[in-house]
C-alpha cells in the first residue's frame, strides 16, 4: 500500500522559534497533499491543500504568514509554523493524493506530528 | 462540501457486528463516500469507499441505499482492536480532493 511518512513524529520548541514539519510520499507521486490539524479530542480540521510547484490554497481563518507550505516536489511537501505560540500545539497531520487519473480518489495520512510549544 | 452527521458515540462487545450509520443529504452527484479509522495519535487509515450499493473488502463493508443520503459502515465480529474514532467523509475526492471531517464516531469495543 501507499505509505506516507512525516518527520519529526513530535517536537518541542519554544515560543517565538520556527518549526518545520516533512511530509513525504514513499512509493508514490503526491500531485497534491493537504495539511490537517487536530487539538484533543477533537476532529481533524483542514488547514491548506498544497499543490506541487504552486502556492498552497488555504482554508478560511488559517494565516498563511503564519503557516508556511511548500510543495517543491513530488514526494515532499512541509509545513513551517513560524513565531509558534503554545495555541499552535497540535497534532499536525498530511495527507497525500496520487497523481494519475486512475487514483484520484485515493488519499493517505501520513502518521501526525505532535508539536508542543513552550 | 456536504455536511455529515454521525452518532458521537457507541459501545459494542468483541465478536459483535457493528454498524455506523452516516448521514449526508446534501451530498452532490459526484461525490463518492469514505470512511476512515483513527487512533489516538495516528494518522486516520482508510477503510472502505463506495458510491453507491454496496461496497466490501477484507476489513468492512459499505451499504449505500438508492438515494444515497446516507451509508452504513458495517464491522464484522470487532474486537478490542477496532476501538477508534470513525469518520465518514463525503466529497468529490476525483477533482479538488479535499476531505471535511465531521466529528466522528468514537467506537468502544468491550471484552
Amino acid at each position: 500500500g501507499a505509505v506516507v511518512s512525516q518527520h519529526p513524529s513530535r517536537v518541542i520548541c519554544k515560543s517565538g522559534t520556527s518549526v518545520k514539519i516533512e511530509c513525504r510520499s514513499l512509493d508514490f507521486q503526491a500531485t497534491t497533499m493537504f495539511w490537517y490539524r487536530q487539538f484533543p479530542k477533537k476532529s481533524l480540521m483542514l488547514m491548506a491543500t498544497s499543490n506541487e510547484g504552486s502556492k498552497a490554497t488555504y482554508e478560511q481563518g488559517v494565516e498563511k504568514d503564519k503557516f508556511l507550505i511548500n510543495h517543491a516536489s513530488l514526494t515532499l511537501s512541509t509545513l513551517t509554523v513560524t513565531s509558534a505560540h503554545p495555541e499552535d500545539s497540535s497534532f499536525y497531520i498530511c495527507s497525500a493524493r496520487p497523481g494519475g487519473s486512475g487514483r484520484a480518489r485515493e488519499q493517505y495520512f501520513g502518521p501526525g506530528t505532535r508539536l508542543t510549544v513552550t | 462540501l456536504a455536511k455529515t452527521t454521525q452518532p458521537i458515540s457507541m459501545d459494542s462487545y468483541e465478536g459483535q457486528e457493528v454498524n455506523i450509520t452516516c448521514s449526508h443529504n446534501n451530498i452532490a452527484t459526484n461525490d463518492y463516500i469514505t470512511w476512515y479509522q483513527q487512533f489516538p495519535s495516528q494518522g486516520p487509515r482508510f477503510i472502505i469507499q463506495g458510491y453507491k450499493t454496496k461496497v466490501t473488502n477484507e476489513v468492512a463493508s459499505l451499504f449505500i441505499p438508492a438515494d444515497r443520503k446516507s451509508s452504513t459502515l458495517s464491522l464484522p465480529r470487532v474486537s478490542l482492536s477496532d476501538t477508534a474514532v470513525y469518520y465518514c467523509l463525503v466529497g468529490d475526492a476525483g477533482n479538488t480532493g479535499k476531505l471535511i471531517f465531521g466529528q466522528g464516531t468514537t467506537l468502544q469495543v468491550k471484552p
